[in-house]
């Protein structure tokens, strides 16, 4: 079976410009998380989507937006980007939210932002 | 705050035991994971403690006492396919929370 799938694997922008990265998460996982990790540190939580709803969010900008689209798939948008952005972007599914339970997550092997 | 303490950096023997512990201050816990990443790839799983007490999964066994905010990792027989870094994780609400990592160096 397919494990968590991330796309692009990497990617350069400047200063100011969109990004779009996508995920697919393990087939009957419906739960996605979206974490930022610098180089160095661990991973920081962005988003988690459950069933198409967000169900937490991290401390980030609003320049940081999701969504879950029907399939289970997400999408993490950043705008306006900054050097600071530069990171491993991470996704993870599970079955699901794993509030109070051993859900754990799947991590995909991420999408590498490099912000010039 | 919210923040997870380990050690950066810990150095063992190949063949040897190693602990890798973790405290953590959170407003939230539900558990604490733990998961191993090698460099340039994605974290894996390793294990997870909801309850006080030792969690045994091979050469894996997490450990966890509640009332004192502490966990810790214990790898035994290291390999060296064992050099990465080692994340503790605690789960509150819905959301993660991760500390640094542990890079483990293991010598032949």
């Amino acid at each position: 079976d397919a494990g968590v799938t991330q796309s692009p694997t990497h990617l350069i922008k400047t200063r100011g410009q969109q990004v779009t990265l996508r995920c697919s998460p393990i087939s009957g996982h419906k739960s996605v998380s979206w974490y930022q990790q610098v180089l160095g540190q661990g991973p920081q939580f962005i988003f988690q989507y459950y069933e198409k709803e967000e169900r937490g969010r991290g401390n980030f900008p609003d320049r940081f937006s999701a969504r879950q689209f029907p399939n289970y798939s997400s999408e993490l948008n950043v705008n306006a980007l900054l050097l600071g952005d530069s990171a491993l972007y991470l996704c993870a599914s599970s079955l699901v939210p794993g509030q109070g339970s051993n859900q754990p997550q799947h991590f995909g092997d991420g999408t590498r932002l490099s912000i010039l | 705050g919210q923040s997870l303490e380990q050690p950066s950096e810990v150095t063992a023997v190949e063949g040897a035991i190693v602990q890798i512990n973790c405290t953590y201050q959170t407003s939230g816990f539900y558990g604490l994971s733990w998961y191993q990443q090698h460099d340039g790839g994605a974290p894996t799983f390793l294990s997870y403690n909801a309850l006080d007490g030792l969690e045994e999964t091979g050469r894996f066994s997490s450990f966890l006492s509640r009332s004192d905010s502490y966990g810790y990792l214990l790898l035994q027989e290291l390999q060296m396919k064992d050099s990465a870094s080692y994340f503790c994780a605690v789960r509150s609400n819905y959301q993660l929370i991760w500390g640094a990592g542990t890079k483990l160096i293991i010598k032949p």
